[in-house]
């Protein structure tokens, strides 16, 4: 299994660009997060799916961040438009909740975007 | 809210020294604990998963175990070698939502 594929790997931009991050989960992993790190603030869950549909996304920061899941093997996090605060580490993981949806297997995470907003 | 601890924020051994690393959580109320290793300027490898029923898992020269009731765990590394330098990431996934609460990490270095 090639595991989670993210693009672009490094991503520099100018404020006020639209950046568009892409993950490819596992296959057959029905789960998929979206986490943002920076030094200031460690790891941070964005927003995540199960089957595709968005369940929680409290914690995306602002309207200027949205996150779509086409299909269980593509998502992507938009920002529109950037800001230098917007400078990160963006990871996407994936894992497959157990039957009743409960929570329980271990999360994947991909190698990560990082991203520069000038 | 659920907050994770992970103490000390870095760690430095001469190798073949035993250590200890440890992670606490303030809601007990847990579905499982992840630790993770983080290279400079990599991704997050998975280590070991404790499901919250479970007291310990095992992985090569790594231990971890869980104490849900005092909401902590600790991850046991034997006989230390340089290439265990990394950050070592303590998570909880707690409520019914998946959602992985992390610790801020501790940075272990091994001197040779």
């Amino acid at each position: 299994d090639a595991g989670v594929i993210q693009s672009p790997r490094h991503e520099v931009t100018e404020m006020g660009q639209e950046v568009t991050l892409r993950c490819k989960p596992i296959s057959g992993h029905n789960s998929l997060f979206w986490y943002r790190q920076t030094m200031m603030r460690g790891l941070e869950l964005l927003i995540y799916f199960n089957n595709n549909v968005p369940i929680d996304d409290s914690g995306m920061p602002e309207d200027r961040f949205s996150a779509k899941m086409p299909n269980a093997s593509f998502s992507t996090l938009k920002i529109q438009p950037s800001e230098p605060r917007d400078s990160a580490v963006y990871f996407c993981a994936s894992s497959r909740i157990l039957a009743g949806g409960v929570p329980g297997n271990e999360q994947f995470f991909g190698p990560g975007t990082r991203l520069t907003v000038l | 809210k659920q907050e994770v601890t992970q103490i000390p924020a870095a760690l430095s051994v001469p190798e073949g020294e035993n250590l200890v690393l440890n992670c606490s959580f303030t809601d007990s109320a847990i579905y499982n604990l992840q630790w993770f290793r983080q290279d400079p300027g990599k991704g997050l490898t998975s280590l070991l998963l404790i499901q919250s029923s479970q007291r310990e898992q095992t992985s090569g020269r790594l231990n971890a175990s869980l104490d849900k009731s005092s909401g902590r765990s600790t991850l046991y590394i034997a006989a230390s070698q340089p290439g265990d330098s990394a950050t070592y990431l303590c998570a909880v996934v707690s409520g019914n939502t998946g959602k992985l609460i992390f610790g801020q990490g501790t940075t272990l270095q091994v001197k040779p």
